[in-house]
């Protein structure tokens, strides 16, 4: 089946760790993303990337990072230096035609909770 | 920055009803896309609306967009448990060179048996 994973579903983790979120796609798209979404509210744009070796930051980068080693991989890592970091983070993906404004196609999320 | 506001925030209405749902942005846009959100899931794409249609259709789905106010509405026709959820507009915008969608706050949709 063609489609984005991301993994785990549920991570805990202690003030002062960093902690790597892992989204796949096996769509063969260009662009990923990522996203966080606070209860009740939309998505923020964290980090996207069009191509390989290439990743740009949107509007909330403050605290995350990302690497595009791969086509099919985009890892976000959730530092230390992010000061509320409990939210429900989303990956995403979209074919890229010089736009991210494309279609994009989502995975199922991960719930980040600090304890 | 521009954002789709969806309205209402929450709606509530018995199964087999339609539900009508809002979306006004600020500036002028390529297109328009709406997406649908399960609780606790990620988003699934429902339909792409262009700047020069004023109409789409996909089955109960049904979308317009008027560009002179600048609002879009999803309407779905004869409702079901299923549709209950949350659904977003989102909007491309231009920020420091790169076009990118936003994402509305969203409408939470109950559909009641």
């Amino acid at each position: 089946d063609g489609g984005i994973t991301q993994s785990p579903k549920y991570l805990f983790r202690k003030e002062g760790q960093n902690v790597t979120l892992s989204c796949e796609q096996n769509l063969n798209h260009d662009a990923m993303y990522w996203y966080r979404q606070d209860p009740g509210q939309g998505l923020r744009l964290i980090y996207y990337s069009q191509i390989v070796n290439d990743f740009q930051k949107g509007d909330i980068a403050e605290g995350y990072s990302v690497s595009r080693e791969k086509k099919e991989s985009f890892p976000l890592t959730v530092t230390s230096a992010q000061k509320n970091p409990t939210a429900f983070y989303l990956c995403a993906s979209s074919m890229w035609s010089g736009s991210l404004t494309d279609t994009q196609y989502f995975g199922p999320g991960t719930r980040l909770t600090v304890l | 920055s521009q954002q789709g506001e969806e309205d209402p925030q929450a709606l509530s209405i018995q199964e087999g009803e339609n539900a009508t749902m809002n979306c006004s942005y600020k500036t002028s846009i390529n297109n328009l896309q709406w997406y649908r959100q399960n609780s606790g899931r990620g988003l699934v794409h429902l339909i792409l609306i262009r700047s020069n249609e004023r109409e789409k259709h996909s089955g109960r789905l049904r979308v317009t967009l008027d560009t002179s106010k600048k609002s879009s509405s999803l309407l779905i026709t004869a409702s079901r448990a299923a549709d209950t959820a949350s659904y977003f507009c989102a909007t491309d915008e231009r920020n420091q060179g790169a076009q990118k969608l936003v994402f509305g706050q969203g409408t939470r949709l109950t559909i009641n048996p």
